[in-house]
């Protein structure tokens, strides 16, 4: 089974519609992520949590909302859909610092393609 | 502005011929900085990851990577390409004390047969 997964892998829906995307983890990390990613832009982070009760915006997180239901949870919502929101969404996860302090690897699920018309 | 630059939007190669990906940062410091590999309808795969000591670092799938302070690079290397390697590779960096990755825009590279 796939340590990061996300529900669901492809969505088409209207604008203005309410979606919601679902992120799960078994890595038992407590840092996850939302990243939006767009032809020749690369990755934009959308929402990050470092654990339930923490819950930062990223640099592009206008439009969009999350919630961090557990630990292992992670869901990204559009309140309103509008077609610019057209992408591919990753989540992610990482573990805390090591005891070296390092920066830890995060570990992205396979996507989910949105399309708002 | 800080900002991570991944110069060439699409490289074309031959199967068995060297490759080189180009990433450059502009940071302050000496950030944390990382390859990932996407594959067609995949998600990211870290290729290698670079904190500190040796610069020259090693990573899956027989690439390699080696960090330059003098030139803010990290470029992306690999002595003979195979067909599976076609995708989209990614830098990435995070800097000491931030607390997300910050990806370059990516290099999608071809390889031809």
């Amino acid at each position: 089974d796939a340590d990061v997964t996300q529900t669901p892998r492809n969505r088409i829906t209207k604008t203005g519609k309410r979606i919601m995307l679902e992120c799960s983890q078994t890595k038992g990390h407590d840092r996850m992520y939302w990243y939006r990613q767009d032809p020749g832009l690369g990755l934009r982070l959308i929402y990050y949590s470092f654990d339930v009760k923490d819950i930062n915006k990223g640099e592009i997180s206008d439009g969009y909302s999350v919630s961090r239901q557990a630990q292992a949870k992670f869901s990204l919502s559009l309140e309103s859909a509008i077609p610019n929101q057209t992408a591919l969404y990753f989540c992610a996860t990482s573990g805390t610092l090591d005891i070296a302090g390092s920066y830890n690897e995060q570990f992205f699920g396979p996507g989910t393609r949105l399309t708002v018309l | 502005a800080q900002s991570v630059t991944q110069p060439d939007i699409h490289i074309t190669v031959s199967e068995g011929a060297s490759l080189e990906l180009r990433c450059n940062y502009s940071y302050g410091a000496t950030p944390y900085l990382f390859w990932y590999v996407q594959s067609p309808g995949q998600g990211l795969q870290l290729l290698l990851k670079y904190f500190s000591g040796d610069t020259l670092v090693q990573g899956i799938k027989g690439f390699e990577a080696e960090f330059k302070r003098s030139q803010s690079s990290f470029n992306l290397r690999k002595p003979s390409v195979h067909w599976s390697d076609a995708a989209e590779y990614f830098c990435a960096v995070v800097l000491t004390g931030r607390r997300a990755l910050t990806f370059g825009s990516g290099t999608r590279l071809q390889v031809q047969p």
